[in-house]
Protein backbone atom coordinates (compact mmCIF):
# COMPACT_ATOMS: atom_id res chain seq x y z
CA UNK A 1 0.00 0.00 0.00
CA UNK A 2 1.30 3.39 -0.72
CA UNK A 3 1.92 5.51 2.20
CA UNK A 4 2.05 9.07 2.48
CA UNK A 5 3.45 11.00 -0.72
CA UNK A 6 5.01 14.32 -0.48
CA UNK A 7 6.39 16.37 -3.12
CA UNK A 8 8.99 17.75 -4.38
CA UNK A 9 11.32 16.27 -2.26
CA UNK A 10 14.26 19.10 -2.47
CA UNK A 11 13.31 22.82 -2.98
CA UNK A 12 15.55 25.78 -3.12
CA UNK A 13 14.26 28.97 -2.80
CA UNK A 14 15.41 32.76 -2.31
CA UNK A 15 14.52 34.62 0.37
CA UNK A 16 10.94 36.59 -0.31
CA UNK A 17 10.09 34.16 -2.50
CA UNK A 18 6.82 31.34 -2.31
CA UNK A 19 7.09 28.10 -2.27
CA UNK A 20 3.79 25.41 -2.16
CA UNK A 21 4.54 21.75 -0.65
CA UNK A 22 2.10 19.00 -1.70
CA UNK A 23 0.96 16.09 -0.01
CA UNK A 24 -1.10 13.01 -0.54
CA UNK A 25 -2.46 11.09 2.32
CA UNK A 26 -3.12 7.31 2.53
CA UNK A 27 -6.10 5.62 0.84
CA UNK A 28 -9.06 5.66 3.30
CA UNK A 29 -7.13 8.73 5.90
CA UNK A 30 -9.00 11.72 6.03
CA UNK A 31 -7.13 14.18 7.92
CA UNK A 32 -3.81 15.99 6.81
CA UNK A 33 -1.51 17.45 9.66
CA UNK A 34 1.87 19.45 8.48
CA UNK A 35 4.83 19.45 10.25
CA UNK A 36 8.41 21.85 10.22
CA UNK A 37 11.11 19.82 11.58
CA UNK A 38 14.55 22.05 12.03
CA UNK A 39 17.48 20.46 11.94
CA UNK A 40 18.11 18.56 15.57
CA UNK A 41 14.57 19.13 16.63
CA UNK A 42 11.75 17.33 16.83
CA UNK A 43 8.67 18.00 14.22
CA UNK A 44 6.84 20.97 15.24
CA UNK A 45 3.13 21.57 14.49
CA UNK A 46 1.85 23.88 12.13
CA UNK A 47 -1.78 22.83 10.68
CA UNK A 48 -4.44 19.93 10.46
CA UNK A 49 -6.87 19.49 8.04
CA UNK A 50 -10.16 17.24 8.24
CA UNK A 51 -13.00 17.33 5.71
CA UNK A 52 -11.53 20.50 3.94
CA UNK A 53 -12.01 21.94 7.05
CA UNK A 54 -8.61 23.47 9.16
CA UNK A 55 -9.19 21.93 12.51
CA UNK A 56 -5.88 23.21 14.54
CA UNK A 57 -3.11 26.00 13.69
CA UNK A 58 0.14 25.52 15.35
CA UNK A 59 2.05 28.83 16.20
CA UNK A 60 3.34 30.45 13.10
CA UNK A 61 3.27 33.13 11.05
CA UNK A 62 0.18 34.19 8.54
CA UNK A 63 2.82 33.74 5.84
CA UNK A 64 1.86 29.70 6.17
CA UNK A 65 -1.62 28.49 5.23
CA UNK A 66 -2.97 25.41 3.58
CA UNK A 67 -5.68 23.74 2.12
CA UNK A 68 -7.31 20.52 1.59
CA UNK A 69 -8.90 19.07 -1.56
CA UNK A 70 -11.74 16.85 -2.53
CA UNK A 71 -9.69 13.89 -2.77
CA UNK A 72 -8.02 14.32 0.62
CA UNK A 73 -4.74 15.66 -0.79
CA UNK A 74 -3.38 18.79 0.83
CA UNK A 75 -1.33 22.12 0.19
CA UNK A 76 1.06 24.04 2.26
CA UNK A 77 1.78 27.60 1.51
CA UNK A 78 4.60 29.84 2.64
CA UNK A 79 4.85 33.72 1.42
CA UNK A 80 7.95 35.61 1.91
CA UNK A 81 10.09 33.22 2.91
CA UNK A 82 13.18 33.78 5.61
CA UNK A 83 16.26 32.34 5.70
CA UNK A 84 14.38 30.77 9.20
CA UNK A 85 11.85 28.68 6.85
CA UNK A 86 14.67 26.03 5.76
CA UNK A 87 13.39 22.80 7.03
CA UNK A 88 12.25 19.33 6.71
CA UNK A 89 8.47 20.05 6.20
CA UNK A 90 6.47 16.89 6.54
CA UNK A 91 3.10 15.88 6.27
CA UNK A 92 1.06 13.24 7.81
CA UNK A 93 -2.02 11.67 7.59
CA UNK A 94 -4.75 9.72 9.96
CA UNK A 95 -7.61 7.78 9.10
CA UNK A 96 -10.36 10.42 10.63
CA UNK A 97 -10.25 13.78 12.34
CA UNK A 98 -13.32 13.59 14.86
CA UNK A 99 -13.58 11.65 18.22
CA UNK A 100 -12.28 8.95 16.93
CA UNK A 101 -9.30 10.24 16.09
CA UNK A 102 -7.73 10.23 19.77
CA UNK A 103 -6.75 6.54 18.90
CA UNK A 104 -5.24 7.22 15.73
CA UNK A 105 -1.69 7.82 15.05
CA UNK A 106 0.02 9.75 12.68
CA UNK A 107 1.82 7.93 9.85
CA UNK A 108 4.01 10.59 7.69
CA UNK A 109 5.74 10.98 4.51
CA UNK A 110 9.36 11.63 3.94
CA UNK A 111 8.73 15.24 3.60
CA UNK A 112 9.93 18.02 1.79
CA UNK A 113 13.61 19.35 2.09
CA UNK A 114 13.48 23.61 1.93
CA UNK A 115 16.74 25.17 1.76
CA UNK A 116 15.72 29.27 1.47
CA UNK A 117 19.47 31.20 0.41
CA UNK B 1 3.51 25.13 29.21
CA UNK B 2 2.81 21.26 27.89
CA UNK B 3 6.41 20.15 26.86
CA UNK B 4 7.81 16.28 26.19
CA UNK B 5 11.37 16.24 26.97
CA UNK B 6 13.99 13.10 26.24
CA UNK B 7 17.19 11.83 27.50
CA UNK B 8 19.76 11.20 26.53
CA UNK B 9 20.12 13.65 23.18
CA UNK B 10 22.53 10.86 21.87
CA UNK B 11 23.35 6.94 22.69
CA UNK B 12 26.16 5.16 21.59
CA UNK B 13 25.79 0.98 22.25
CA UNK B 14 27.56 -1.53 20.66
CA UNK B 15 25.50 -4.57 19.28
CA UNK B 16 24.37 -6.44 22.08
CA UNK B 17 24.08 -3.93 24.94
CA UNK B 18 20.67 -2.99 26.05
CA UNK B 19 19.57 0.01 27.53
CA UNK B 20 16.64 2.37 27.76
CA UNK B 21 15.55 5.63 26.40
CA UNK B 22 13.43 8.28 28.62
CA UNK B 23 10.70 10.80 27.76
CA UNK B 24 9.10 13.11 30.29
CA UNK B 25 6.10 14.58 29.52
CA UNK B 26 4.00 17.81 31.37
CA UNK B 27 0.22 17.77 29.77
CA UNK B 28 -2.71 19.20 31.22
CA UNK B 29 -3.56 15.41 30.37
CA UNK B 30 -2.65 12.36 28.87
CA UNK B 31 -4.64 11.46 25.75
CA UNK B 32 -1.68 9.48 24.05
CA UNK B 33 1.73 8.82 24.06
CA UNK B 34 3.79 8.27 20.61
CA UNK B 35 6.99 6.31 19.52
CA UNK B 36 8.15 7.09 16.44
CA UNK B 37 11.54 6.26 14.69
CA UNK B 38 13.56 8.37 12.32
CA UNK B 39 16.22 7.62 9.85
CA UNK B 40 18.10 10.25 8.22
CA UNK B 41 16.54 12.32 5.54
CA UNK B 42 13.29 10.28 6.26
CA UNK B 43 10.12 10.69 8.06
CA UNK B 44 9.03 9.23 11.63
CA UNK B 45 7.90 5.87 11.16
CA UNK B 46 5.20 4.90 13.63
CA UNK B 47 6.23 2.25 16.65
CA UNK B 48 3.86 2.43 19.46
CA UNK B 49 0.78 4.09 21.01
CA UNK B 50 0.14 4.20 25.02
CA UNK B 51 -2.80 5.25 26.52
CA UNK B 52 -2.38 4.86 30.36
CA UNK B 53 -0.34 4.11 33.05
CA UNK B 54 1.48 1.13 33.74
CA UNK B 55 0.43 -0.03 29.36
CA UNK B 56 3.55 -1.65 27.67
CA UNK B 57 4.09 -2.51 24.28
CA UNK B 58 6.85 -4.63 22.59
CA UNK B 59 7.79 -5.25 18.96
CA UNK B 60 10.88 -7.17 18.28
CA UNK B 61 13.76 -5.94 20.14
CA UNK B 62 11.71 -3.03 21.56
CA UNK B 63 9.70 -2.60 24.27
CA UNK B 64 7.68 0.98 25.76
CA UNK B 65 6.28 1.63 28.90
CA UNK B 66 4.03 4.03 30.38
CA UNK B 67 4.40 5.88 34.13
CA UNK B 68 1.98 8.97 34.86
CA UNK B 69 4.98 11.38 34.25
CA UNK B 70 7.10 9.23 31.49
CA UNK B 71 7.81 6.92 29.08
CA UNK B 72 10.52 4.50 28.38
CA UNK B 73 11.64 2.84 25.25
CA UNK B 74 13.66 -0.18 25.89
CA UNK B 75 15.81 -2.09 23.64
CA UNK B 76 17.09 -5.09 24.23
CA UNK B 77 20.14 -6.65 22.59
CA UNK B 78 20.29 -4.15 19.91
CA UNK B 79 21.68 -4.51 16.39
CA UNK B 80 23.30 -1.79 13.69
CA UNK B 81 20.49 -1.62 12.29
CA UNK B 82 18.47 -0.16 15.10
CA UNK B 83 20.69 3.18 14.62
CA UNK B 84 17.89 5.63 14.27
CA UNK B 85 16.34 8.84 16.14
CA UNK B 86 13.67 8.25 18.44
CA UNK B 87 11.26 11.05 18.65
CA UNK B 88 8.22 10.91 21.60
CA UNK B 89 4.77 12.38 21.18
CA UNK B 90 2.13 13.54 23.44
CA UNK B 91 -1.33 13.85 22.15
CA UNK B 92 -3.44 15.90 24.48
CA UNK B 93 -6.48 14.85 26.36
CA UNK B 94 -9.61 17.54 25.19
CA UNK B 95 -8.29 19.11 22.53
CA UNK B 96 -10.42 18.75 19.31
CA UNK B 97 -6.95 19.11 17.44
CA UNK B 98 -5.99 15.83 16.96
CA UNK B 99 -3.40 16.30 14.38
CA UNK B 100 -1.18 17.92 17.01
CA UNK B 101 1.15 16.18 18.70
CA UNK B 102 3.72 17.32 20.39
CA UNK B 103 7.37 16.34 19.77
CA UNK B 104 10.15 16.06 22.13
CA UNK B 105 13.58 16.73 20.06
CA UNK B 106 14.60 13.27 19.99
CA UNK B 107 16.93 10.46 21.19
CA UNK B 108 19.91 10.07 19.10
CA UNK B 109 20.66 5.99 18.74
CA UNK B 110 24.58 4.59 16.85
CA UNK B 111 24.97 0.95 17.71
CA UNK B 112 28.04 0.15 16.81
CA UNK B 113 29.13 -3.45 15.72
Amino acid sequence: DAGVTQSPTHLIKTRGQQVTLRCSPISGHKSVSWYQQVLGQGPQFIFQYYEKEERGRGNFPDRFSARQFPNYSSELNVNALLLGDSALYLCASSITGGAGAYNSPLHFGNGTRLTVT
Amino acid sequence: EDQVTQSPEALRLQEGESSSLNCSYTVSGLRGLFWYRQDPGKGPEFLFTLYSAGEEKEKERLKATLTKKESFLHITAPKPEDSATYLCAVREYGSSNTGKLIFGQGTTLQVKP
